[in-house]
């Protein structure tokens, strides 16, 4: 079946503009992660949904970033007013309720501020 | 100290070479156990998972935890130039739905021909 698939694959944005990533996880998952992974840094987690609902928000690095999710499936990860620092690779990852150490990741969205 | 330490490498070895790959961790509630491999600019492939102590093997992959050291271990055996990637350990402490994963930086590894 298919995987999770993530939209841009690539983003250069100038500094101060706003920026969306998209992500539509494995059919059936119910949950869905947002990661960060940045050069040197491993992956950072950021923010998790259950259907539509986020009730982890703890490892959003700012107030910048927000994520919604709609219809139990898509979610969207944006970033207002970005700034270098926010460069890197965006990773979303999905699992069922009960697996969550089985999380499916997709290719990822590589964010480039200049 | 941070709760999972991998060693980043590089590590180059010839094909056909057994490949040993380790993190260590810190928080004793850690349960799940997993190893991913990611090709370069790729996404993180989940390669296998092991829950609490023990071994795991999968074709040419065995995967073991000893959680009274808090150590784990990726083994590798006749390594191939397609096995050539970043291994990343990731550990959780429960199953369900939005537990996090809890990564180490991650090895980089060459298998030459």
């Amino acid at each position: 079946g298919a995987g999770v698939s993530q939209s841009p694959s690539n983003k250069v944005t100038e500094k101060g503009k706003d920026v969306e990533l998209r992500c539509d996880p494995i059919s059936g998952h119910t949950a869905l992660y947002w990661y960060r992974q940045s050069l040197g840094q491993g992956l950072e987690f950021l923010i998790y949904f259950q259907g539509n609902s986020a009730p982890d928000k703890s490892g959003l690095p700012s107030d910048r970033f927000s994520a919604e999710r709609t219809g139990g499936s898509v979610s969207t990860l944006t970033i207002q007013r970005t700034q270098q620092e926010d460069s890197a690779v965006y990773l979303c990852a999905s699992s069922t309720p009960h697996g969550s150490y089985e999380q499916y990741f997709g290719p990822g969205t590589r964010l480039t501020v200049t | 100290q941070k709760e999972v330490e991998q060693d980043p490498g590089p590590l180059s070895v010839p094909e056909g070479a057994i490949v040993s790959l380790n993190c260590t961790y810190s928080n004793s509630a850690f349960q799940y156990f997993m190893w991913y491999r990611q090709y370069s600019r790729k996404g993180p492939e989940l390669l296998m998972y092991t829950y609490s102590s023990g071994n795991k093997e999968d074709g040419r992959f065995t995967a073991q935890v000893d959680k009274s050291s808090k150590y784990i271990s990726l083994f590798i055996r006749d390594s191939q130039p397609s096995d050539s990637a970043t291994y990343l350990c990731a550990m959780s402490a429960h199953s369900q739905a939005g537990t996090a994963l809890i990564f180490g930086k991650g090895t980089t590894l060459s298998v030459s021909s």
